[in-house]
Formats: structure tokens, C-alpha cells, sequence
């Protein structure tokens, strides 16, 4: 998981509930992204980062929104408008945005409904 | 569309025997693939890389082998252990510089059994 760390490891939402999953990494990476993991299905992108105060949609943002007030942290918070959001979600990041760089897992968050 | 597909969904072997996982895909302009390891319920880590050039490319008893010409991809573990039940996931990297350059197939989930 090297340096990057998500919290907490489990959490219930409630209905109409708004929730925050943080992502903290000490790798000094100026690139954060967060991913939607479901059974069977590969990781989709929900947002990104380049850059500290810039980030942009994904493939599947609609019901999410971040902020990236600082380089090393980079918050998810799943809203109300999100329908479906029983999933896994893992946040990475690089030293930089481009094809040639690794991208660097957390253990990730496992959001569950009551 | 860029797409990515792995075969089987699933494997059971025993332990000490090899196994070859498959990976196909349609992804456009090609960068790069890699191979992610991840256990369950943790982040994936990255295990190897390969770029157009490179036709295989091994880390200890993990070797992966890349044609671009049928843009076919294999990941074949050797001598297999317990710790090496877990998902494993190809992924192709697009020659863009946005969030969105990696396409993630669904994984292949490997069991070993003693």
C-alpha cells in the first residue's frame, strides 16, 4: 500500500446521507485519483488530480465530489444523488499524470447502505 | 471504445503447480501494460510493466508476456503458493496525459489450494 493511506476501512451510509472517505499519501506524488471497484467489473474512474486546487470528472463522477486544498490530501465525499454506492473504493496516486508513471493503491474503503 | 478482457474469471489450482492468465485487449493509442496483484480486500500492487517494445518481462515467479500485434497479453506464475491466491488484474495504459488513460480488466481470481 506504500505511503498511501484511506480511512476508515469500513463505513455505513445512511439514506440521504452525504459521506467523506479521506486519502492521504506521504509519496510527495503531485497526481491523485479515486476509483469505484464493483464485483467482476474493472476499477472505473470517478475523479482526478494533477495538481494541488486542480481536479477533474472521470468516467462515472456524477454523485461524487472532492477537493485538493493540499498535495497530500485528496477526500471523496459520496453525496445524497448517489444511488448505488455499495462498492469498494480505492484511491491511488503517481508523481505525475502520463502514461509511463504507476500508479500507487490504498487498502481502500468498503462503503456499504443501510 | 477501449476495452480490456481477461480469461478465465476464476481458477483453482494446487499448490506447486503453473498457471497462465490471459488478457486481451482494445486499447488505443497502446502505451502500456501492466499486471496488478491484489489480495482481498486491499489495493492492488503493481507487478509488472511492459511497453510496446517488450514482448516479456518477469518478476521472480511471476512472467508476463506481451504480443501487440494480436494485442494479446499473459501473465503465467510459476510454481504457485498459497500467497498467491488472490485477484490479478491487467491493465492498459493509453497514450494520453489525462486521468482517464488506464483501462482496468475485471480480474482473474486465482485460488491456490494446498
Amino acid at each position: 500500500d506504500g505511503g498511501i493511506t484511506q480511512s476508515p476501512k469500513y463505513l455505513f451510509r445512511k439514506e440521504g446521507q452525504n459521506v467523506t472517505l479521506s486519502c492521504e499519501q506521504n509519496l510527495n506524488h503531485d497526481a491523485m485519483y479515486w476509483y469505484r471497484q464493483d464485483p467482476g467489473q474493472g476499477l472505473r474512474l470517478i475523479y482526478y488530480s494533477q495538481i494541488v486546487n486542480d481536479f477533474q470528472k472521470g468516467d462515472i463522477a456524477e454523485g461524487y465530489s472532492v477537493s485538493r486544498e493540499k498535495k497530500e490530501s485528496f477526500p471523496l465525499t459520496v453525496t445524497s444523488a448517489q444511488k448505488n454506492p455499495t462498492a469498494f473504493y480505492l484511491c491511488a496516486s503517481s508523481s505525475s499524470l502520463g502514461p509511463g508513471e504507476t500508479q500507487y493503491f490504498g487498502p481502500g474503503t468498503r462503503l456499504l447502505v443501510l | 471504445k477501449n476495452q480490456v478482457e481477461q480469461s478465465p474469471q476464476s481458477l483453482i489450482i494446487l499448490e506447486g503447480k503453473n498457471c497462465t492468465l490471459q488478457c486481451n485487449y482494445t486499447v488505443s493509442p497502446f502505451s502500456n501494460l501492466r499486471w496488478y496483484k491484489q489480495d482481498t480486500g486491499r489495493g492492488p500492487v503493481s507487478l509488472t510493466i511492459m511497453t510496446f517494445s517488450e514482448n516479456t518481462k518477469s518478476n521472480g515467479r511471476y512472467t508476463a508476456t506481451l504480443d501487440a500485434d494480436t494485442k494479446q497479453s499473459s501473465l503465467h506464475i510459476t510454481a504457485s503458493q498459497l500467497s498467491d491466491s488472490a485477484s490479478y488484474i491487467c491493465v492498459v495504459s493509453a497514450g494520453t496525459y489525462a486521468g482517464n488513460m488506464l483501462t482496468f480488466g475485471g480480474g482473474t481470481r486465482l485460488m491456490v489450494k494446498p
